[in-house]
């Protein structure tokens, strides 16, 4: 139980476009997901809280107008990268909590976006 | 904010060996105490988690022990075998819900 899966893998775009990555919770319901990014070799940097229905709540220093984040359902959370540059070149991860266990969250297998 | 850190920051062990992993933090609010297994290239993987109200908990050959009043908790791992390589994250947990992950430790299991 508990499988949360993203798509795509795996997006290599050019300079200038949008890409969307999309995190869904496939035997639960998610009551709220959050993103995070890892540059290499590095720790999870969470982004942004997302409860459905709601806006996303951003961290500090994370631009809401460029990693927009859509959570329609409670099995769906979006986010897209918008007019990406080679500096937002990453491995995103979503993850989803139930609202049985608030606190426990359950990660997605990642994206990994390379913007030339 | 949480500050937390991670001790060693690599760890090599004979297969069969044990290994101990430990987590510091500072937040005396921290109330749930979760590690993550992340393999190369793959999403983080919740392998065992602790609240505050519970000393030690053992599944298999893995365990967490906590201890609140130093804010410090430790990953056990017994018998170690090579799939066991991976990086290792804490990521304790305040009230906000939000985790404060450690910049990981890389474990190395050699056959």
């Amino acid at each position: 139980g508990a499988v949360v899966s993203q798509h795509p893998s795996r997006v290599i775009c050019k300079s200038g476009t949008s890409v969307k990555i999309e995190c869904r919770s496939l035997d639960f319901q998610a009551t709220t997901m959050f993103w995070y990014r890892q540059f290499p070799k590095q720790s999870l940097m969470l982004m942004a809280t997302s409860n459905e229905g709601s806006k996303a709540t951003y961290e500090q220093g994370v631009e809401k107008d460029k990693f927009l984040i859509n959570h329609a359902s409670l099995t769906l959370s979006t986010l897209t990268v918008t007019s990406a540059h080679p500096e937002d070149s990453s491995f995103y991860i979503c993850s989803a909590t139930t609202s049985g266990r608030a606190d426990t969250q359950y990660f997605g297998p990642g994206t990994r976006l390379t913007v030339l | 904010g949480e500050n937390v850190e991670q001790h060693p920051s690599t760890l090599s062990v004979q297969e069969g060996d044990s290994a101990v992993i430990k987590c510091t933090y500072s937040d005396s609010a921290s109330n749930y105490f979760p590690w993550y297994k992340q393999e190369l290239g793959k999403g983080p993987q919740l392998i065992i988690d602790i609240r505050s109200n519970v000393g030690e908990k053992k599944d298999q050959r893995i365990a967490v022990t906590l201890n609140k009043t130093a804010k410090h908790f430790s990953l056990h791992i017994t018998e170690t075998q090579p799939e066991d390589s991976a990086v290792y994250f804490c990521a304790p947990t305040g009230a906000n819900s939000k985790l404060t992950f450690g910049k990981g430790i890389t474990l190395s299991v050699r056959p």
